[in-house]
């Protein structure tokens, strides 16, 4: 497709259980990041991935927190042993090289921790 | 550490009114400015950019935004809203160097009375 996609769209999880959250970027983009936005919160980065080099990790709020890329294609996001304060949209973007010329979103994927 | 500050939280304008939306930064070297517009219940649209080269920036749907180094802000304006304009809008500075992430606002939501 032309945009980013994200799967699921919605995702609802028992506290303790693990998800994973899927990205696809726009071909060609080999800059790609993760955030998360609380309800009424601005968007909080969490990790970036930049082609082959190691990831930039510095926003991932815990160690159950963790995130994988394939080369400069799919991401996932793994949250292990859900929180209720885990419950967000979390956002995906992808960019060309540093992102100077703006980052694209994902449509995200809405995770409910009950 | 860099910052961006988003003053009110909720503005609300009349139709045909100028929008004025604030944002001020802090970064410790030049940075790049991104105003993204989020419509109820969709993703994050790019709405223009700040990439070092003219100071006023055009974006889309009638926006413009001025990079003011002297005043480390970056407002959003719209001579004359639209009721199509409602929605929520967040400033974000990518900080430069290596760090490829946006730093965002917390968001303001315009609101647009007939």
């Amino acid at each position: 497709g032309a945009g980013v996609s994200q799967s699921p769209s919605n995702k609802v999880t028992e506290k303790g259980k693990d998800v994973e959250l899927r990205c696809d970027p726009i071909s060609g983009h080999t800059a790609l990041y993760w955030y998360r936005q609380r309800l009424g919160q601005g968007l909080e980065f969490l990790i970036y991935f930049q082609g082959n080099s190691a990831p930039d990790k510095s926003g991932l709020p815990s160690d159950r927190f963790s995130a994988e890329r394939t080369g400069e294609s799919v991401s996932t996001l793994t949250i292990q042993r859900t929180q209720q304060e885990d419950s967000a949209v979390y956002l995906c973007a992808s960019s060309l090289a540093m992102g100077g010329q703006g980052q694209f979103f994902g449509p995200g994927t809405r995770l409910t921790v009950l | 550490a860099q910052s961006v500050t988003q003053l009110g939280s909720h503005v609300s304008v009349s139709e045909g009114a100028l929008v004025l939306l604030r944002c001020n930064y802090s970064s410790s070297v030049p940075p790049y400015l991104f105003w993204y517009v989020q419509y109820p219940n969709q993703g994050l649209q790019l709405l223009l950019k700040y990439t070092s080269a003219a100071t006023l920036v055009k974006g889309i749907n009638g926006f413009e935004a001025e990079f003011k180094k002297s005043e480390t802000s970056f407002h959003l304006t719209k001579p004359s809203a639209h009721m199509s304009d409602a929605a929520e809008y967040f400033c974000a500075v990518r900080p430069g160097g290596s760090q490829g992430n946006l730093i965002f606002g917390k968001g303001t939501k315009l609101s647009v009375k007939p």
